[in-house]
């Protein structure tokens, strides 16, 4: 039979606005969360993580925001960059060391 | 400090053969796991390995296997490839105790004619 793929979120932004992605996750119990970056032929690259003891972490020019409560991850990208055009993910650290992915957002920046 | 290396970048191979893919760890990172990827079904965890011990495993059929070795290196393994077995195969590598990111390479495009 035919399969189904996945379709992927896109959010659209101007290049300077900044960019808010939205995830869930499945696992109550996590305790640990990434967001990666990927371009086209390369593998996820590491953007920032966070731990369930925070809400609120920043890096260079991204915020991730972490609702326990709604199971509920958030990248902010501020001043978007037409270099930033890529699928974001988030992942959720399981049990040994196990990552579970979301199914991933593109990004696309219009210059 | 050097990346995760991943070898081959890019493998084509036909139905009922076996392959072998392999992953070279970041400097002092002990654990390496595995993930497929395709557009189907996503980036989905094979199994990781730790000290050249297998310390989980996902659900995938008894074909895909791998190993570690002394340096950390790893290697998975697939036997009589499915069409449905072509997706890219990434390997990550993390220092694997703690809260830890783990780090990937780029990857290798398997192909199934």
């Amino acid at each position: 039979g035919e399969s189904v793929g996945l379709h992927l979120p896109t959010l659209s932004v101007q290049e300077g606005d900044n960019s808010i992605i939205n995830c869930a996750y499945s696992n109550s119990a996590s305790d640990y969360f990434i967001w990666y970056k990927q371009e086209s032929g390369k593998g996820p690259q590491f953007i920032i993580d966070i731990r369930s003891n925070m809400d609120k972490r920043q890096g260079q020019r991204v915020t991730v925001l972490l609702n326990k409560t709604v199971k509920h991850l958030s990248l902010q990208i501020a001043a978007t960059q037409p270099g930033d055009s890529a699928v974001y993910f988030c992942a959720e650290m399981g049990y040994g060391n196990k990552l579970v992915f979301g199914a991933g957002t593109i990004l696309r920046v219009k210059s | 400090k050097a990346g995760v290396t991943q070898t081959p970048r890019y493998l084509i191979k036909t139905r009922g053969q076996q392959v072998t893919l392999s992953c070279s760890p970041i400097s002092g990172h002990r654990s390496v796991s595995w993930y497929q990827q395709t557009p189907g079904q996503g980036l989905q965890f094979l199994f990781e390995y730790f000290s050249e011990t297998q310390r989980n495993k996902g659900n995938f059929p008894g074909r895909f296997s791998g190993r570690q070795f002394s340096n950390s290196r790893s290697e998975m393994n697939v036997s009589t490839l499915e069409l449905g077995d072509s997706a890219l195969y990434l390997c990550a590598s993390s220092i694997g105790q703690g809260d830890q990111p783990q780090h990937f390479g780029d990857g290798t495009r398997l192909s199934i004619l």
